[in-house]
């Protein structure tokens, strides 16, 4: 079966600093990998996504995300965060094998940005 | 930029009502799904609808639910019977397509509340 974990409830990180928000993943075959944010009173907005490829992915916002195989993360990053980055973060996956619709989230990650 | 949207945002209901949650995808997406997000807790799938029926559901999705495109822009998810546990976020999502690579975009939600 597919999960996603998401070990932090809550990630600080003071404004200009490098952010991680950690995600590891379960699936039988091979992973499709989502981030997604949301805003307070907004709907989950895409963020990235890892197909296949290159390995670093580049998203909207300056975020970055890591796919390490052998480690079955997915870990999002950004070089220098803003205040605005403030909000939950949720990792999601697809098992390429599967012909379900469906995509498995994380728990969520409530990331808060410091002035 | 096109969006879901979703309405309405907060529904207050008491046990046993029936309720229809709204939903507009985006206008040439194909794939619709409806999820739910229970306070404090994980985003799950409840449903999947393309061509005019339901493709995929979880085992949330009981008798007491059912999906509907009543017109070309409505996506709509009915509650026969509301439970106190039906209390929740309801976010619609569309895609373009049904791969499992192509992302979902998600509605801002639809606050269900059963008193």
């Amino acid at each position: 079966a597919q999960s996603v974990a998401q070990p932090e409830d809550q990630v600080n990180v003071a404004e200009g600093n490098p952010l991680t928000v950690k995600c590891t993943y379960s699936v039988s075959g091979n992973p499709y990998l989502f981030w997604y944010v949301q805003y307070p009173n907004r709907g989950l907005q895409f963020l990235l996504k890892y197909i296949t490829g290159d390995n670093l992915v580049k998203g909207s916002y300056g975020f970055e995300a890591e796919f390490n195989k052998s480690q079955t993360s997915f870990h999002l990053k950004k070089p220098s965060a803003l205040v605005s980055d403030s909000a939950l973060y949720f990792c999601a996956v697809r098992d390429r094998r599967d012909r379900d619709d469906k995509i498995i989230f994380g728990k969520g990650t409530r990331l808060h940005i410091l002035p | 930029e096109p969006e879901v949207t979703q309405t309405p945002s907060h529904q207050v209901t008491q046990m046993g009502q029936e309720v229809i949650l709204r939903c507009v995808p985006i206008s040439n997406h194909l794939y619709f799904y409806w999820y739910r997000q229970i306070l404090g807790q994980k985003v799950e799938f409840l449903v999947s609808f393309y061509n005019n029926e339901i493709s995929e559901k979880s085992e949330i999705f009981d008798d007491q639910f059912s999906v509907e495109r009543p017109d070309g822009s409505n996506f709509t998810l009915k509650i026969r019977s509301t439970k106190l546990e039906d209390s929740a976020m309801y976010f619609c999502a569309s895609s373009e397509e049904g791969s499992s690579y192509n992302e979902q975009f998600f509605g801002p939600g639809t606050r269900l509340t059963v008193l």
